[in-house]
C-alpha cells in the first residue's frame, strides 16, 4: 500500500534560521503533494503544494523540492519564525482526483526564540 | 467565505455507545473527506465521498460509516465505540472533480473521547 512518512519527528530550530523538513513515500503513482501545518488545536491548514511534473516550488518563505527518483520531498522554511512552531504533514495524492491522501506521521517544529 | 465547520467540537461517550459527527464543506466543495488524527497514528483516511456517492475508503472496520447529503453537508458514524475510538475527527472538503488533484481545506476538528 501507499506510505508517506517523515525522517525526523521533533526539529528544534533557532529563530531566524532556516528549517528543513524531510518526507519520503512510497507510492510511484502518487502525483501530487501537499505540505500542511497543523497548530495546536486547530486542524491542518495548507501551505503549499507541488505536482510530480515539478522538481521546485516556491511560496512565500517556503520552497517544496521534489525528488521523485528516490521518492523524496522537502519543505524549507526561510528565516523560521516563533509562529512556524507547529507539526507539519506532508501528504501524497495517487492520480485521479480521488480524495485518498495519505499523511505522514508529522514532524514537530519547535523554533527557539 | 465560511470555512469547513465540524460539529460538535468535543464529545464524551461511553463504550458501546453510537456517535454522529457533522461537516458541512466549503461553499462550492463536493468532495468530503474524514480522517481520523491519534499521536500514535497521525492522520488516517477513513472515507471520502463526491456527490452523495463513497468513491473511496480507508482501512477502517465497519463500525465506521458515513454519507453525504445534497447540500454537500457530511455526516460520519461510528457505533459500538471503542476505547481507541478515542481521536480527533477531521473533515476535508475540497473541489476535487473526477480528474483533478485539488487542495483540500480542513475543520477544526471533533474531539472524541470514549470512557
Amino acid at each position: 500500500g501507499e506510505s508517506v512518512g517523515l525522517h525526523l519527528p521533533t526539529l528544534s530550530v533557532q529563530e531566524g534560521d532556516n528549517s528543513i523538513i524531510n518526507c519520503a513515500y512510497s507510492n510511484s503513482a502518487s502525483d501530487y503533494f501537499i505540505w500542511y501545518k497543523q497548530e495546536s488545536g486547530k486542524g491542518p491548514q495548507f501551505i503549499i503544494d507541488i505536482r510530480s511534473n515539478m522538481d521546485k516550488r516556491q511560496g512565500q518563505r517556503v520552497t517544496v523540492l521534489l525528488n521523485k527518483t528516490v521518492k523524496h520531498l522537502s519543505l524549507q522554511i526561510a528565516a523560521t519564525q516563533p509562529g512556524d512552531s507547529a507539526v507539519y504533514f506532508c501528504a501524497g495524492q495517487p492520480t485521479g482526483g480521488y480524495q485518498k491522501v495519505t499523511f505522514g506521521i508529522g514532524t514537530k517544529l519547535q523554533v527557539i526564540p | 467565505k465560511a470555512g469547513v465547520t465540524q460539529t460538535p467540537r468535543y464529545l464524551i461517550k461511553t463504550r458501546g455507545q453510537q456517535v454522529t459527527l457533522s461537516c458541512s464543506p466549503i461553499s462550492g466543495h463536493r468532495s468530503v473527506s474524514w480522517y481520523q488524527q491519534t499521536p500514535g497514528q497521525g492522520l488516517q483516511f477513513l472515507f471520502e465521498y463526491f456527490s452523495e456517492t463513497q468513491r473511496n475508503k480507508g482501512n477502517f472496520p465497519g463500525r465506521f460509516s458515513g454519507r453525504q447529503f445534497s447540500n454537500s453537508r457530511s455526516e460520519m458514524n461510528v457505533s459500538t465505540l471503542e476505547l481507541g475510538d478515542s481521536a480527533l475527527y477531521l473533515c476535508a472538503s475540497s473541489l476535487a472533480d473526477s480528474q483533478t488533484n485539488t487542495e483540500a481545506f480542513f475543520g477544526q476538528g471533533t474531539r472524541l473521547t470514549v470512557v
